[in-house]
């Protein structure tokens, strides 16, 4: 089975400080005829669904604040808020869609204001 | 405005079943692939099954392979979720997700609904 990992499972940052997450998958989302990765980052707020920030490892959804932004390629990604603000209190999911579901989410990162 | 609003969610015991509903407006419902997402309470996303944007391809998680079936009706912009033999651990909120690419299973998920609480009890 296809694992995806994230590190921390949680942190504290202060507001205006730079807030970095890692997600790894245990095989490459690269896909070699496009050179495209298949890989995409949400948030997700208490109570509400999930929210798409980036597609394609780096790929900025439309209405994103540009403090957010993606990277990485094969197994090892990134996604790093540039200068945390109050509403970007949530939790963060990596997720695989690569070639034949499953569709993998990470287990979540929970980023809070320190 | 583009919009996936989920249904059907309820109270079941073990060993029963339900179906979800997922309607969606705003967007050519035919040209895309739709999921089906879970979250146990406090839990993290849970992928739970896919159809095509023509239902020809259908792919589930292992956890719900032969008891959960997803359907499409295009014509009536709508998304099913039969859920057979329900467990416990089925107990989340499901929700419809619409894949971001027209005519691809392989893409990210960009309209999400609220969601539709199940609860399997006894």
């Amino acid at each position: 089975d296809i694992v995806m990992t994230q590190s921390p499972d949680s942190l504290a940052v202060s507001l205006g400080e730079r807030a970095t997450i890692n997600c790894k998958s245990s095989q490459s989302v690269l896909y070699s005829s496009n050179n495209k990765n298949y890989l995409a980052w949400y948030q997700q707020k208490p109570g509400q669904p999930p929210k798409l920030l980036i597609y394609w490892a780096s790929t900025r959804e439309s209405g994103v604040p540009d403090r957010f932004s993606g990277s990485g390629s094969g197994t090892d990604f990134t996604l790093t808020i540039s200068s945390l603000q109050a509403e970007d209190v949530a939790v963060y999911y990596c997720q695989r869609y690569y070639h034949t579901p499953p569709l993998t989410f990470g287990p979540g990162t929970k980023v809070d204001i320190k | 405005q583009v919009q996936l609003v989920e249904s059907g969610g309820g109270v079941v015991q073990p060993g029963r079943s339900l179906r979800l509903s997922c309607a969606a407006s705003g967007f050519t419902f035919s040209s895309f692939a739709m999921h089906w997402v879970r979250q146990a309470p406090g839990k993290g996303l849970d992928w739970v099954a896919v159809i095509s944007y023509d239902g020809s391809d259908k792919y589930y998680a292992d956890s719900v392979k032969g008891r959960f079936t997803i359907s499409r009706d295009n014509s009536k912009n709508t998304l099913f979720l039969q859920m057979n033999s329900l467990r416990v651990e089925d107990t989340a909120v499901y929700y419809c997700a619409r894949g971001l690419e027209m005519a691809t299973i392989m893409a990210a998920f960009d309209i999400w609904g609220q969601g539709t609480m199940v609860t399997v009890s006894s």
